[in-house]
């Protein structure tokens, strides 16, 4: 089952500040951030391997409740250089992983 | 290499013709996934290897679909009388581990277009 990510999209100003939701109807033991830009490979940004867990790169950030089976993205002081389509992923078993179906980000100046 | 190496690019087959693409993962990686993405859509797994070993091909959308990493290393998609429905990219990725969350690198994918 894939998890689901909400917003499907969001459009920013540079400088303001986003977040991208990610939840599963099934159990989470990890999950993964990538960033995928038009015409490339998605990129990995992060994984989350605890509940509660957050963490950072560059002024990018994610927490982790396995609990409630989400994960959150957040993106501060957003960069034109923050646009592309943000997926996360769940592995299934042996980093078998699925992905959403992705949250475009588009930072105009 | 660097990265992940996939290879053609861009392929554009006919309805019916037969396609093989390659992928060139990390050396010394254990883990090869396939994915298949549609535009806008994100990646759907196919098939899943551990070395040598297909652990997972229940992604597979039909029999026409084939994969193999005969030496662990380099893999092949085959996919069998291309129909247009299977036009997409798709993407290659690796992993160093077998067992546990690590990162997936991923190749630039080929782009196939069945006309």
């Amino acid at each position: 089952q894939q998890p689901v990510q909400s917003p499907q999209a969001v459009i920013l100003r540079e400088g303001e500040d986003a977040v991208i939701n990610c939840s599963s109807s099934k159990a989470l033991y990890s999950v993964h951030w990538y960033r995928q830009k038009h015409g490339e490979a998605p990129v990995f940004l992060m994984i989350l391997l605890k509940g509660g867990e957050q963490k950072g790169h560059e002024k990018i950030s994610a927490s982790f409740n396995e609990k409630k089976q989400q994960s959150s993205l957040y993106l501060t002081a957003s960069q034109l250089s923050y646009s592309g389509t943000y997926f996360c992923g769940t592995p299934r078993g042996n980093n078998d992983m699925r992905f959403g179906a992705g949250t475009r980000l588009t930072v105009k100046p | 290499g660097a990265g992940v190496s996939q290879s053609p690019r861009y392929k554009v087959a006919k309805r019916g013709q037969d396609v093989a693409l390659r992928c060139d993962p990390i050396s010394g990686h254990v883990s090869l996934f396939w994915y298949q993405q549609a535009l806008g859509q994100g990646p759907e797994f196919l098939t899943y290897f551990q070395n040598e070993a297909q652990l997972d091909k229940s992604g597979l959308p039909s029999d026409r679909f084939f994969a193999e990493r005969p030496e662990g290393s380099v893999s092949t998609l085959k996919i069998q009388r291309t129909q247009q429905e299977d036009s997409a990219v798709y993407l290659c990725a690796s992993s160093p581990r077998g067992q546990g969350p690590s990162p997936l690198h991923f190749g630039n994918g080929t782009r196939l277009t069945v006309t």
